[in-house]
């Protein structure tokens, strides 16, 4: 299957810093990924939509100018937690489907764990 | 999106069938059926997807009702390997491409 890779997959920052997780799909072409985070024992939420060539997508609640996402091309987006707190500690998930279309799969990566101290 | 219920938790015994099952009431005629399942500290991974004809692949099958208000997701013969939170999603082909993700269902594989 398609496969789609995150970089980093673990990182531990100060409170303050700034984290920029890359989202890569390796063997297809996306112009949709989305960006999910998942809380310890809780199910993932979506955060935001990415459009390649144009702004994301932000579901309710989430703070556009915290969380940054840029997708620069058809097989990259990247997710920046600016300034970041310990309450932004989380799983975060990326995803991407080849083609255009609901009944499609998504792929997901394998995710990137933030620790903020 | 329609909403599913799926039971909070599972258990199966090694090497045997496992039935994991969804209820879908409010499903509309033109959403999909999606299962995914992540595994602990992974990302999710999809299983398999169906209209209303019951699907095979190589990972599992599904099986739809009738009236399509319920489905069940079958794994042939449990290894621990399936030890993961199996999510059922409806998607509207005709929609955007948004994945909700609810509770899932926990399934604990006992060697």
């Amino acid at each position: 299957g398609a496969v789609v890779s995150q970089h980093p997959s673990r990182v531990i920052c100060k409170s303050g810093t700034s984290v920029k997780i890359e989202c890569r799909s390796l063997d297809f072409q996306a112009t949709t990924m989305f960006w999910y985070r998942q809380f310890p024992k809780q199910s993932l939420m979506l955060m935001a939509t990415s459009n390649e060539g144009s702004k994301a997508t932000y579901e309710q609640g989430v703070e556009k100018d915290k969380f940054l996402i840029n997708h620069a091309s058809l097989t990259l987006s990247t997710l920046t937690v600016t300034s970041a707190h310990p309450e932004d500690s989380s799983f975060y998930i990326c995803s991407a489907s080849p083609a255009s279309g609901g009944r499609d799969t998504q792929y997901f990566g394998p995710g990137t764990r933030l620790t903020v101290l | 999106d329609a909403k599913t219920t799926q039971p909070n938790s599972m258990e199966s015994n090694e090497e045997e069938p496992v039935h994991l099952p969804c209820n879908h009431s409010t499903i509309s005629g033109t959403d999909y059926i999606h299962w995914y399942r992540q595994l602990p500290s992974q990302g999710p991974e999809y299983v398999i997807h169906g209209l209303t004809s019951n699907v095979n692949n190589r990972m599992a099958s599904l099986a739809i009702a009738e009236d399509r208000k319920s489905s069940t997701l079958i794994l042939h013969r449990a290894t621990l390997r399936d030890a993961a939170v199996y999510y059922c999603i409806l998607r509207d082909p005709f929609g955007n491409e948004k994945l909700t993700f609810g509770t899932g269902t926990r399934l604990t594989i006992i060697p």
